[in-house]
């Protein structure tokens, strides 16, 4: 059973360009939940999505933006990337009335140069 | 004041020693607490779930809330090499059980 998948791995990116995070959650969750991690400190909550809609959404600005398949994936879209925007993005599934917590992916490391 | 306070370490003991982790938080309204082990790039992996207040105990770890001292612990007993990793602590509130607050994390090294 695969757990979740996210895709590429690693990115170098130019500040000022977009670029697009791909994620497949675990076979039979719903939920997916975008997460940054910056070196060094905990992931952030960036937003959530269920139901091919954002539920929920943390303190991130909206160059930040989602989308959710109706296969559950999801992709994150990043806008206007700044140096700041350099971490490990992480996708975590999860089922929408679940309280176990999530199964997270090995990550995106994206790098603004 | 962050939500989540994590003591960042690193933390390094021998091999079977008994380690403590803890996290402290503000918002009484956290219902639900998880621990998490990462290692070097990787994601993180769930170690433990716990509810409300009490312990949990899962082989070798054992998880404690006191949500009247707002202070979670994990600790880690007869602790191996392989326990060596970063440990984030996570919780959320019943109305939000989907969204976690993260602890920055402990990195613990256990030498053999």
């Amino acid at each position: 059973d695969a757990g979740v998948t996210q895709s590429p791995t690693h990115l170098i990116k130019t500040r000022g360009q977009q670029v697009t995070l791909r994620c497949s959650p675990k076979s039979g969750h719903d939920t997916v939940s975008w997460y940054q991690q910056a070196l060094g400190q905990g992931p952030q909550f960036i937003f959530q999505y269920y139901e091919e809609e954002e539920r929920q959404r943390g303190n991130f600005p909206d160059r930040f933006s989602g989308h959710q398949f109706p296969n559950y994936s999801s992709e994150l879209n990043v806008n206007a990337l700044l140096l700041g925007d350099s971490a490990l993005y992480l996708c975590a599934s999860s089922l929408s009335l679940g309280v176990s917590g999530y199964t997270f992916g090995s990550g995106t490391r994206l790098t603004v140069v | 004041q962050k939500e989540v306070e994590q003591d960042p370490g690193p933390l390094s003991v021998p091999e079977g020693a008994i380690v403590s982790l803890n996290c402290t938080y503000s918002n009484s309204a956290f219902q639900y607490f998880m621990w998490y082990r990462q290692y070097s790039r990787k994601g993180p992996e769930l170690l433990m779930y716990t509810y409300s207040s009490g312990n949990k105990e899962d082989g070798r770890f054992t998880a404690q809330v006191d949500k009247s001292s707002k202070y979670i612990s994990l600790f880690i007993r007869d602790s191996q090499p392989s326990d060596s990793a970063t440990y984030l602590c996570a919780m959320s509130d019943f109305g939000n059980f989907n969204k976690f607050y993260f602890g920055s994390g402990t990195k613990l090294n256990v030498k053999p």
